[in-house]
């Protein structure tokens, strides 16, 4: 079974500043995907940068990057120059992979980030 | 990405009743999986639902206070059997893009039961 562990309950910055989010995991597969989303108030689960797990490059999304180092188990997602639209609660995510289709994510317990004004 | 709809959006609902809420895709997904977010709480996967077959479930879930149907490619639904107040969550359907081992996910069902 899988884990993922964000050990940041909640985060605040100012605007603009940089901040980054911690995750860790715990798996034995050697394939699979990361993922972080971010779930403002409105509730919706919106994908913000996603990670495979045999790619040693790490992904980037605009503001949104990732350092992903597999052998230490962590997935790490930095914003810069944060906005106030940024202020959500952050799940990091793991995914199996299975070849013939997507399996279930499994969620760390999320991270509430804050951005001040 | 697929635009995933739900609907009810939220309900209240009175313990002992059940409530059914609905999945739908404006594309055809191979892969559809419900969740429950509990309240202050992150998303446990609650089980794949199959087109053509029987759901998937996961540990500590089961069919019958969790039934879900999968008629075909665009929609599910998940009823939400003999409810009581520990039933009050979020519900969540997701869909993976066919080939993409991505997950988006719909708006959500907020329930609560009195």
């Amino acid at each position: 079974a899988q884990t993922v562990t964000q050990s940041q309950p909640e985060m605040s910055v100012q605007e603009a500043e940089t901040v980054t989010l911690s995750c860790t995991y715990d798996t034995s597969e050697n394939n699979y995907y990361l993922f972080w989303y971010k779930q403002p108030p409105s509730r919706q689960m919106i994908l913000v940068i996603r990670q495979e797990a045999y790619k040693q490059q790490n992904a980037t999304e605009n503001r949104f990057s990732v350092n992903f180092q597999k052998a230490a188990k962590s997935f790490s997602l930095k914003i810069s120059d944060s906005q106030l639209g940024d202020t959500a609660m952050y799940f990091c995510a793991f995914m199996r992979g299975s070849g013939g289709g997507a399996d279930g994510l499994t969620f760390g317990k999320g991270t509430h980030l804050i951005i001040q004004p | 990405s697929a635009v995933i709809s739900q609907k009810p959006s939220r309900d209240i609902c009175q313990r002992g009743t059940s409530l059914t809420i609905q999945c739908q895709v404006d594309s055809q997904v191979t892969m559809m999986f419900w969740y429950r977010q509990q309240p202050g709480q992150s998303l446990t996967l609650i089980a794949t639902a199959n087109q053509g077959s029987e759901a998937t479930y996961e540990s500590g879930f089961v069919i019958d206070k969790f039934p879900i149907s999968r008629p075909n490619l665009t929609f599910s639904t998940l009823t939400v059997s003999n409810m009581s107040p520990e039933d009050s969550s979020i519900y969540l359907c997701s869909v993976e893009d066919d080939g993409q081992e991505t997950q988006y996910f719909g708006p959500g069902t907020r329930l609560l039961v009195l």
